[in-house]
């Protein structure tokens, strides 16, 4: 079945760097744009990046934009999220979802915790 | 952008319907027929619900519907049951290649 599956969460310092994979199984990877969406502890969703299918356009919300990068190797089925400068505001559960239609998200992974803390 | 936004808490009978609202502007619900709803039941991943303002994937129950007017896109829950309770999120895209999501609707089956 259709599976997204993130890794690479923890506690890092403010300042810095992570990187969360997200494994897909079950389906083509190389055919379809990924996106990475995050929630605060008891807050709501907020959208963070998106890689089209062949890693040729990727786009950010401006609260991460020159701190994260998305990349994917469509070889290794497995979609990235490098994340350097954090703050404590970045602490979050992220999830990887895959592109449906005109900016939907279909087929969402069950999270992985990100702690930003000194 | 603001996120879009939606009250936070919504109730209804089992039977009943309820209508949870998503209000946001010109430059995103009004201005592109790009709004999705999800469900997130807590500790779990969002699940779509809509995407493209009125199209239900497939496995979704029809009792789901919704609609945009406007600036407001609006989900409707039919008869209700005890598994719809759940925190429910609208998004829309917003322009220049951002999407944005509501606030969140804590929706309680009496």
């Amino acid at each position: 079945q259709v599976q997204l599956v993130e890794s690479g969460g923890g506690v890092a310092q403010p300042g810095g760097s992570l990187r969360l994979s997200c494994a897909a199984s079950g389906f083509t990877f190389s055919t379809y744009g990924i996106h990475w969406v995050r929630q605060a502890p008891g807050k709501g969703l907020e959208w963070v990046a998106f890689i089209r299918y062949d890693g040729s356009n990727k786009y950010y919300a401006d609260s991460v934009k020159g701190r994260f990068t998305i990349s994917r190797d469509n070889s290794k089925n497995t979609l990235y999220l490098q994340m350097n400068s954090l703050r404590p505001e970045d602490t979050a559960v992220y999830y990887c979802a895959r592109k449906l239609a005109n900016w939907g998200l279909d087929c969402w992974g069950q999270g992985t915790l990100v702690t930003v803390s000194s | 952008q603001s996120a879009l936004t939606q009250p936070p808490s919504a109730s209804g009978s089992p039977g009943q319907s309820v209508t949870i609202s998503c209000t946001g502007t010109s430059s995103d619900v009004g201005g592109y027929n790009y709004v999705s709803w999800y469900q997130q039941h807590p500790g779990k991943a969002p699940k779509v619900m809509i995407y493209e303002v009125t199209k239900r994937p497939s496995g979704v129950p029809d009792r789901f519907s919704a609609s945009k007017s406007g600036n407001t896109a609006s989900l409707t829950v039919s008869g209700l049951q005890a598994e719809d309770e759940a925190d429910y999120y609208c998004s829309s895209y917003a322009g220049s290649n951002n999407l944005i999501f509501g606030g969140g609707t804590k929706l309680t089956v009496l």
